[in-house]
């Protein structure tokens, strides 16, 4: 089975910041990792698939990339109804989780 | 727009089964498959299986194979994930989702459409 490793599990960051959270795979992923988000009470939201392909409707600042084993989601400037918990997905497998909360 | 929408919250026994359903609106249900994402109180997503219902097949997660049953019902555009031999550790809330492609491969592609999610409680 592949391993997925997300991190950080938590992060604090200012409304502005670039906030980067990293997705590394165990072995080769083919691109097939997916970024969502998650808040409280809510469905998880579909931001990014594939690696670095935007959602419809997704604001332009949530970014993906990376390939083969490393893969990185960036919000290029934190907003406050960005506060949520972000989790990558490769097939069966999701990452541990990194919630984000504004400092 | 496709939509998903699941049966009511559930409180069960330990030993006790559940089965909760999901059922689709606006879309094309057959050619899509159907995963369902779970999550205990304080824990993160896991992936617990999937259908395609035009085919038929499923795939479970290694950690549920033995205890879930994924179904499907084409007539109504309705799917099933039974649990079975319930304990405290499967108080969750429990997702099913829609792949973005419908695809064999479906459990490689991004979930886009989720339903509201099922909170099933399991207590004596």
């Amino acid at each position: 089975d592949i391993h997925m490793t997300q991190s950080p599990s938590s992060l604090s960051a200012s409304v502005g910041d670039r906030v980067i959270i990293s997705c590394q795979a165990s072995q080769d992923i083919n691109n097939y990792l997916h970024w969502y988000q998650h808040k409280p009470g809510k469905a998880p939201k579909l931001l990014i698939y594939d690696a670095s392909r935007l959602e419809t409707g997704v604001p332009s600042r949530f970014r993906g990339v990376g390939s083969g084993t490393n893969f990185s989601f960036i919000i290029t400037s934190l907003q406050p109804e960005d506060v949520a918990t972000y989790y990558c997905q490769q097939s069966f497998t999701f990452g541990q989780g990194t919630k984000v909360e504004i400092q | 727009q496709m939509q998903l929408v699941q049966s009511g919250a559930e409180v069960k026994k330990p030993g006790s089964s559940v089965k909760v359903s999901c059922k689709a609106s606006g879309g094309t249900f057959s050619s899509y498959a159907v995963t369902w994402v779970r999550q205990a109180p304080g824990q993160g997503l896991e992936w617990m299986g999937g259908i395609i219902p035009i085919l038929g097949t499923v795939t479970y997660g290694q950690k549920f194979q033995d205890r879930v049953s994924i179904t499907a019902d084409e007539s109504t555009g309705t799917a099933y994930m039974e649990l079975t031999t319930l304990r405290s550790a499967d108080t969750a809330v429990y997702y099913c989702a829609r792949p973005l492609v419908g695809a064999r491969d479906y459990y490689n592609y991004g979930l886009d459409v989720w339903g509201q999610g099922t909170t099933v409680t399991v207590s004596s």
